[in-house]
């Protein structure tokens, strides 16, 4: 059964710099979303992403987040200047075609800053 | 925006019985309903979803119901097994063209007491 999947699991990384995350949606799949879940709470939508475009995000998605889709495959969170405070499980979920559309989710990335 | 209310946080249950985690949500335009299991460090696992068209959902030992009036939608699992430990997430979306985004719940974390 196809999944979704991320790189890297975990990564480490010292306030002020930059991160990607990296996400492999599921192929057929058209929406793509990513959410981020701090450590004991639940998870929180950053923003959603169809037709190359962000089509929605939230409060915590700020100037220093962006998001792209270089390829065909490949889905990425970019924390420009990291935070204490970004510290977390970034989750990446896609969906197929109509909504409402089941998500599903990849594996995370932890992401611990310094 | 929307806002998912869930209860109870924790809940212990003797091997066998059933187990319900009830939802309220706030914004009546919703019409996604899914459940999702996240067992310790691993991602979020779809296990049943409703839509506002229908009240009540089975899928062999869990069942999801929805009330659109009262605007709450409740978990139940049966003949509960050690297995179905994990924390569980309710959540709503509300389904514009090109984004779904998903409001979590708080989480319940169940035990499942052999």
């Amino acid at each position: 059964e196809p999944e979704v999947t991320q790189t890297p699991s975990h990564q480490v990384t010292q306030m002020g710099q930059e991160v990607i995350l990296r996400c492999v949606p599921i192929s057929n799949h058209l929406y793509f979303y990513w959410y981020r879940q701090i450590l004991g709470q639940k998870v929180e939508f950053l923003v959603s992403f169809y037709n190359n475009e962000i089509s929605e995000k939230s409060e915590i998605f700020d100037d220093q987040f962006s998001v792209e889709r270089p390829d065909g495959s490949n889905f990425t969170l970019k924390i420009r200047s990291t935070k204490l405070e970004d510290s977390a499980m970034y989750f990446c979920a896609s969906s197929v075609t109509s909504p409402p559309g089941t998500q599903y989710f990849g594996p995370g990335t932890r992401l611990l800053v310094l | 925006g929307e806002n998912v209310e869930q209860h109870p946080s924790t809940l212990s249950v003797q091997e066998g019985d059933s187990a319900v985690i009830k939802c309220t949500y706030s914004d009546s335009a919703s019409n996604y309903f899914p459940w999702y299991k996240q067992e310790l460090g691993k991602r979020p696992q779809l296990i049943i979803d409703i839509r506002s068209n229908v009240g009540e959902k089975k899928d062999q030992r869990i069942a999801v119901t929805l009330n659109k009036t009262a605007k709450h939608f409740s978990l139940h699992i049966t003949e509960t097994q050690p297995e179905d430990s994990a924390v569980y997430f309710c959540a709503a979306s509300t389904s514009n063209f090109g984004n779904e985004k998903l409001t979590f719940g708080t989480g319940t974390r169940l035990t499942i007491i052999p």
